[in-house]
């Protein structure tokens, strides 16, 4: 069975500055998909960033970027000239699609708590 | 488009009661799935749906039941709720065409079930 594995369970950053959160996943698959949620204290869970397995470049969106390893099956998220909005927890995900089934199934880490400091 | 939207946004419930919530997903996505979050099991997924089929299910007891209708607005249903169940029940939409992108989730707001 797939896990995802989320291991600071909070960190913090001062504002501008860079911070990584870690994720490793376990799976048999070749093929799947990897996302970054945000969720802020206002509870809404934001898509932050997503990655195709069989893509060797790593995703940007602006400040965001990740660091996928395929072979060590880790995708870390590196949030650039941190800012107070940033605070939030982050959800590292792993989705793969169900053979035959015509659906997906999306595995969930537990969270990074991140707190942006003034 | 508007977002994933959930109603209600907190509800308060006795044990024993039963609850609906109701989650209506974005304009033209016809899959959608609902999460249990809660602050020591993160988020466990409950059921999905898509074309007023359940075409996956988690491992929860028969308690937590779900349904889609034609428009693709979907309803949860908790039977003889626990103190347990106090959770925020997140639902997520997707449009399903077999892609990354269309496969990918977008969360609503979430319902804050409080049971006393």
């Amino acid at each position: 069975a797939q896990t995802v594995t989320q291991s600071q369970p909070e960190m913090s950053v001062q504002e501008a500055e860079t911070v990584t959160l870690s994720c490793t996943y376990d799976t048999s698959e070749n093929n799947y998909y990897l996302f970054w949620y945000k969720q802020p204290p206002s509870r809404q869970m934001i898509l932050v960033i997503r990655q195709e397995a069989y893509k060797q470049q790593n995703a940007t969106e602006n400040r965001f970027s990740v660091n996928f390893q395929k072979a060590a099956k880790s995708f870390s998220l590196k949030i650039s000239d941190s800012q107070l909005g940033d605070t939030a927890m982050y959800f590292c995900a792993f989705m793969k699609h169900s053979r035959g089934l015509g659906t997906y199934k999306y595995i969930f880490g537990t969270g990074t708590r991140l707190k942006v400091l003034a | 488009k508007a977002g994933v939207t959930q109603t209600p946004r907190y509800l308060i419930k006795t044990r024993g009661q039963q609850v609906t919530l109701s989650c209506s997903p974005i304009s033209g996505h016809r899959s959608v799935s609902w999460y249990q979050q809660t602050p020591g099991q993160g988020l466990q997924f409950l059921f999905e749906y898509f074309s007023e089929t359940q075409r996956n299910k988690g491992n929860f007891p028969g308690r937590f039941s779900g349904r889609q209708f034609s428009n693709s607005r979907s309803e949860m249903n908790v039977s003889t709720l626990e103190l347990g169940d106090s959770a925020l029940y997140l639902c997520a939409s997707s449009a399903t065409s077999g892609g990354l992108f269309t496969d990918t989730q977008y969360f609503g707001p979430g319902t804050r079930l409080t049971v006393l």
